[in-house]
């Protein structure tokens, strides 16, 4: 399977713990996005990298919010204190490098629960 | 600032209806791409089709169309003879350069086909 992957696909957690999701691109894709979506909602851009430099960060929802590239390969997202609030679907794209107007494919979502 | 607008929340046609979805937008920007995303029942989002601001030629896929018309800022699009596989959510969205290409969705229409 060549698609975008997530892991975990669904999580519970308590309020006030931290949360860590993993995205793995598309592998010739050099562009990478997360997104939130919350119910009847469409998807909400939080950030993207393009290799391991993320270059917009100011959309992600407070500071509790982190993601990192490190390699330029998979990508984390992590939650710190999570609150009721975030329980939401977390959505991983890539796109081709080089190519700004690019599709971004979808990969299948992490669906936080916050208790 | 950018905005996607789908006005139409909820859709239900009977098999092999034609349907018609509305999308709206604004932007800034005179090169934008705009962007028909599915989400079927499963959650995932599944690409259908890209469109460049400068090319405003109306594009036919199966028994899918899209209708793009700057003059109006709409990007419709139509399945013809609806099947009960079409029943989804339809995102429409939109990317250009002052938001660095990330994609900015519309709320989505909900379309039931039923038999």
């Amino acid at each position: 399977d060549t698609g975008v992957s997530q892991d975990p696909r669904h999580k519970i957690t308590k309020r006030g713990q931290n949360v860590t999701f993993r995205c793995d691109p598309i592998s010739e894709h050099n562009r990478l996005y997360w997104y939130r979506q919350t119910l009847g909602q469409g998807p909400e851009f939080l950030t993207y990298f393009q290799n391991e430099a993320q270059l917009e960060k100011s959309r992600l929802l407070s500071d509790r919010f982190s993601a990192e590239r490190p390699k330029g390969s998979f990508s984390t997202l992590e939650i710190q204190r999570t609150e009721q609030g975030d329980s939401a679907m977390y959505l991983c794209a890539s796109s081709l490098g080089g190519n700004l107007r690019g599709e971004q494919y979808f990969g299948p979502g992490t669906r936080l629960t916050v208790t | 600032a950018q905005k996607v607008t789908q006005a139409q929340t909820e859709i239900s046609v009977v098999e092999k209806e034609d349907v018609t979805l509305d999308c709206v937008y604004e932007t800034r920007d005179t090169t934008y791409y705009l962007f028909w995303y599915k989400q079927p029942p499963s959650g995932e989002l599944v690409f259908l089709i890209r469109r460049n601001s400068f090319d405003e030629q109306n594009e036919i896929s199966g028994r899918y169309s899209w209708n793009f018309q700057k003059s109006t800022s709409s990007f419709n699009f139509t399945i013809t003879a609806s099947q009960v596989v079409d029943s989804a959510v339809y995102f429409c969205a939109l990317s250009a350069q002052d938001s660095g290409y990330a994609l900015n969705f519309g709320k989505g229409t909900s379309l039931l086909v039923t038999p």
